[in-house]
C-alpha cells in the first residue's frame, strides 16, 4: 500500500475551523476500511482522535469530527485552541496499517 | 489502565541487530492484535509490523526478511527482532494495541493505545 496523502500543513486563528484531507484509492481509504485518526505531539505518545471514520473516542472534544466523501477522508476541528497545534494523521487499514504522511496544525 | 511500555531501543552499527520489547498490562494481552509503529527523525509514522492473536504476522515490504514480530502472552509481551539494522531504520519505535471492527468488507483496525516508544539509532 502507498502512504495516504495529506496537506503538509494547514493553519487557523483561534476559534476558526479547519478541515485536514486525507486521500487514497478504492483499495484503502475507498474501501470498506474505516480512518482513524490521531494526533501527535512530539515526544509523546499518539493520540486516538477519530475511529471507524467519525466516531470520537471517550474523552475527546466534541469539537474534533471525521467525515468520508468517495476515496478522501477528513478530520475537521472547530473553535481552534492553542493546544490542538500537534501533527495529525490519518491511518487506513487493510490487512495491514498504511499512515498518511501527517500534516502540521499550526494554531496562529 | 492499559499500559504499554516499549524497552531495548539503543545505538547499534549498521548490520547490527536489536531487540524491542513492549510489556503490557491492564488487559488480557492474548485477546489482541498488536503491533509496531515507528517515526523517523522529522518524519511521518510508518506502520511496520502486526501479530494477531493466533501469531499471524504481517510486515512493512521494507523490513520483511529482517524483522520478527513474536508475541509471549504467559509473560504479556511484545517483541521486535530487528536483524541487518540500516540507517533508515532509525527511528522511535512504538507498540500499539490494536481495536478491531468488523465491516462489510471485512475488518479494520484502529489504535487507541500506544506506548511512550524507544529510540533506535543505527549508525556508525
Amino acid at each position: 500500500q502507498s502512504a495516504l496523502t495529506q496537506p503538509a500543513s494547514v493553519s487557523g486563528s483561534p476559534g476558526q475551523s479547519i478541515t485536514i484531507s486525507c486521500t487514497g484509492t478504492s483499495s484503502d481509504v475507498g474501501s470498506y476500511s474505516l480512518v482513524s485518526w490521531y494526533q501527535h505531539h512530539p515526544g509523546k505518545a499518539p493520540k486516538l482522535m477519530i475511529y471507524e471514520g467519525t466516531k470520537r473516542p471517550s474523552g475527546v472534544s466534541y469539537r474534533f469530527s471525521g467525515s468520508k466523501s468517495g476515496s478522501t477522508a477528513s478530520l475537521t476541528i472547530s473553535g481552534l485552541q492553542a493546544e490542538d497545534e500537534a501533527d495529525y494523521y490519518c491511518c487506513s487499514y487493510v490487512s495491514s496499517a498504511v499512515f498518511g504522511g501527517g500534516t502540521k496544525l499550526t494554531v496562529l | 489502565e492499559v499500559q504499554l511500555v516499549e524497552s531495548g531501543g539503543g545505538l547499534v552499527q549498521p548490520g547490527g541487530s536489536l531487540r524491542l520489547s513492549c510489556a503490557a498490562s491492564g488487559f488480557t494481552f492474548s485477546n489482541y492484535d498488536m503491533h509496531w509503529v515507528r517515526q523517523a527523525p522529522e518524519k511521518g509514522l510508518e506502520w511496520v509490523s502486526s501479530i494477531g492473536t493466533a501469531g499471524d504476522t504481517y510486515y512493512l515490504g521494507s523490513v520483511k526478511g529482517r524483522f520478527t514480530i513474536s508475541r509471549e502472552n504467559a509473560k504479556n509481551s511484545l517483541y521486535l527482532q530487528m536483524n541487518s539494522l540500516r540507517a533508515g531504520d532509525t527511528a522511535v519505535y512504538y507498540c500499539a494495541r490494536a481495536e478491531t471492527t468488523v465491516t462489510t468488507g471485512g475488518y479494520t483496525e484502529y489504535f487507541q493505545h500506544w506506548g511512550q516508544g524507544t529510540l533506535v539509532t543505527v549508525s556508525s
